[in-house]
């Protein structure tokens, strides 16, 4: 079965950092192409950030650039957001998600989803 | 900036049919998906490549375009389809955007 389970989330102040994980199973991991997907509170889906299968193409939100840091260690099937200089705008549940190339096949395999708090 | 319109709900009597639109200048020269969110679920993908479903979605669930307009259409309402659904296509750039997303009542 494929599985993307992610680790990572918590309660931070404003200014804080966290990093986030997400562990692959199940899939060719090192030929996909993944993306971290945000849900903020009353809010709609945002995509945050897209890595490319060897980490060469890489797309960040307006809202995250300069701030936040995607990266991926193909030989642990594993991906990370490396999230600094947090706000509360940035509170939300964090999706992982196979995908995010512009060939149409969408985001097919997502996470649970990690919870991030931002509050003093 | 390139910009995707969803309405924000839809009510449907179980059922009956359903159709959510999603509108946005480009779309008719990019791929559109769709994904069913309910909450403390995982997003789930019911079309992808503006007409295609995943392996176990039903088929009363389908997806077509026209124009700059994208529609999901689902067959059969039932309570248990109550959910946001989100279109999702390309920008300019070839980057994912997402419409706001649509909140399904069935009455």
């Amino acid at each position: 079965q494929v599985h993307l389970v992610e680790y990572g989330g918590g309660l931070v102040k404003p200014g804080g950092s966290l990093r986030l994980s997400c562990t692959a199973s199940g899939f060719n991991f090192g030929d996909s192409h993944m993306s971290w997907i945000r849900l903020a509170p009353g809010k709609g889906l945002e995509l945050v950030s897209y890595t490319s299968p060897s980490g060469y193409n890489i797309y960040y939100a307006d809202s995250v650039r300069g701030r936040f840091t995607i990266s991926r260690d193909n030989a642990k099937n594993s991906l990370f957001l490396q999230m600094d200089s947090l706000g509360v705008e940035d509170a939300a549940i964090y999706y992982c998600a196979r995908g995010g190339f512009w060939d149409g096949w969408g985001l097919d395999i997502w996470g649970q989803g990690s919870q991030v708090t931002v509050s003093s | 900036s390139f910009e995707v319109t969803q309405p924000p709900s839809v009510s449907v009597s179980p059922g009956e049919t359903a159709s959510i639109a999603c509108s946005g200048s480009g779309l008719r020269d990019s791929f559109v998906c769709w994904y069913q969110h309910k909450p403390g679920l995982s997003p789930l993908q019911l079309i992808y490549q503006n007409t295609k479903r995943p392996s176990g979605i039903p088929e009363r669930f389908s997806g077509s375009t026209s124009g700059d307009t994208a529609t999901l259409t689902i067959n059969g309402t039932q309570a248990f389809d109550e959910a946001d659904y989100y279109c999702q296509t390309y920008d300019t750039r070839t980057h994912v955007i997402f419409g706001g997303g649509t909140k399904l009542s069935v009455l």
